[in-house]
């Protein structure tokens, strides 16, 4: 059962224009999710998070907004760079537990 | 200051044997997580050690065991290993009461079983 969800496995986008990476759940109880971006043969490195009683946090180029109606989480990258490419995995937490739930990830390459 | 380390960094091994993999954490942690990659998927949390204690396990079987020493360090090991065992596993530490955010991931260690 697969509590969190990246449908799009793949993203490419022009360097300079907006990326757009989405996350769907499927458990309400869930009360934090993050963002990672990982690299070829490197660990998952934190990039930014959201506390489900927001709707939305920024950290310079990166954005992250949570519908929670939806059971929806989206990341936005402005503007997009080369060094942007690479695997970007959601992330969910329940409250009270110790594990972070991922969803599959989605390669996003940004084109020069 | 070092971050997260793990050894090795790859391992082959056939079905039917015992693997032990080795994290260090980042200087300051003290919590341990453990979490298996299968290709084109997500990571999966397997349990995490606080106190040189499981305090809590994800959908993994016995086979799966750990340990957490006084100084932080953790050993995952799985026995009888089966050919679905093959797999990036991640290490991620944190530091206790902090933000869950904070968990550093380890580069991994890739184990193949044949």
């Amino acid at each position: 059962d697969q509590q969190v969800k990246q449908n799009s496995p793949s993203l490419s986008v022009q360097e300079g224009r907006i990326s757009i990476l989405n996350c769907d759940y499927t458990n309400s109880m869930f009360d934090y999710f993050l963002w990672y971006k990982k690299y070829p043969a490197e660990g998952p490195t934190f990039l930014i998070s959201i506390s489900s009683i927001k709707d939305k946090n920024e950290d310079g180029r990166f954005t992250v907004f949570l519908n929670k109606s939806a059971k929806h989480l989206s990341l936005h990258i402005v503007p997009s760079q080369p060094g942007d490419s690479a695997v970007y995995f959601c992330a969910a937490v329940l409250s009270g537990t110790y594990k972070y739930i991922f969803g599959t990830g989605t390669r996003l390459k940004v084109l020069a | 200051d070092a971050g997260v380390t793990q050894s090795p960094t790859h391992l082959i091994k056939t079905r039917g044997q015992q693997v032990t993999l080795r994290c260090s954490p980042k200087s300051g942690h003290d919590t341990v997580s453990w979490y298996q990659q299968a290709l084109g998927q997500g990571p999966q949390f397997i349990f995490q050690y606080y106190e040189e204690e499981e305090r809590q396990r994800g959908n993994f079987p016995d086979r799966f065991s750990g340990h957490q020493f006084p100084n932080y360090s953790s050993e995952l090991n799985v026995n009888a290993l089966l050919l679905g065992d093959s797999a990036l596993y991640l290490c991620a530490s944190s530091l206790e009461g902090v933000l869950q955010e904070t968990q550093y991931f380890g580069p991994g260690t890739r184990l193949l079983v044949l």
